[in-house]
């Protein structure tokens, strides 16, 4: 499977921007680039997603680099409910027979926004 | 509301016993999932389904087994062969559309299911 790296770990003032770092160096032609978010006690929740050309949504961008090896999910104003772990994982197409889909959750990186 | 419901919330069990947990989605979904997540980690995909009568083992599938009878319905059971099986429980959901493209299908989840072994 391809592989995501994150850092363990973040900080953020509440009203600032927020850039998250994930690399994903092994990824292939086919991989989509997720992002989750989880809050404490809940599932995780869809953030955003791409394959080759940065994307804009209402909860936050995310800047895919141009040989896809590294991404970053950018919240442009940090609020105390953006406190959470993402994850950012990669998402495609892996036949084994009858087909089967890869998804692998590493342990995300855990936010914690300052008032 | 389209959604992914799972039952129940808590659960404690007994050395030794079987235990089901519940998913059901409405939202006319495909492929299902189970994941699996302990106290500070990621997760960790127990089983799958891409469709009704099918499903496939994920990472750590043993002590566990699963049915897809019906496509909105998926449940977990969690059998005495497990040997650690406390733990929070998560059911996930996502249509299914070309194989090609698949990687762009975005997975729903449920609320979760905390099952504790006493």
């Amino acid at each position: 499977d391809a592989k995501t790296t994150q850092p363990n770990s973040m900080e953020s003032n509440e009203e600032e921007p927020v850039h998250l770092p994930c690399n994903h160096s092994t990824i292939s032609g086919t991989d989509y680039i997720h992002w989750y978010r989880q809050l404490p006690s809940q599932g995780p929740e869809y953030v955003i997603h791409g394959l080759t050309s940065n994307v804009n949504n209402r909860m936050a961008s995310l800047a895919i680099a141009e040989d896809r090896k590294s991404s970053t999910l950018i919240l442009h104003r940090a609020t105390l409910r953006d406190a959470a772990v993402y994850y950012c994982i990669l998402r495609g197409y892996a036949y084994s027979g009858a087909g089967s889909y890869q998804l692998t959750f590493g342990k995300g990186t855990k936010l914690s926004v300052i008032p | 509301d389209g959604g992914i419901t799972q039952s129940p919330k808590y659960l404690f069990r007994k050395e030794g016993q079987n235990v089901t947990l519940s998913c059901e989605q409405n939202l006319n979904h495909d492929a299902m999932y189970w994941y699996r997540q302990d106290p500070g980690q990621g997760l960790r995909l127990i089983y799958y389904s891409q469709i009704v009568n099918d499903f496939q083992k994920g990472d750590i599938a043993e002590g566990y087994s699963v049915s897809r009878e019906k496509k909105e319905s998926f449940p977990l059971t969690v059998t005495s062969a497990q040997k650690n099986p406390t733990a929070f429980y998560l059911c996930a959901s996502s249509p299914r559309t070309g194989q090609l493209s698949s990687g762009a299908n975005v997975l729903t989840f449920g609320a979760g299911s905390r099952l504790t072994v006493l």
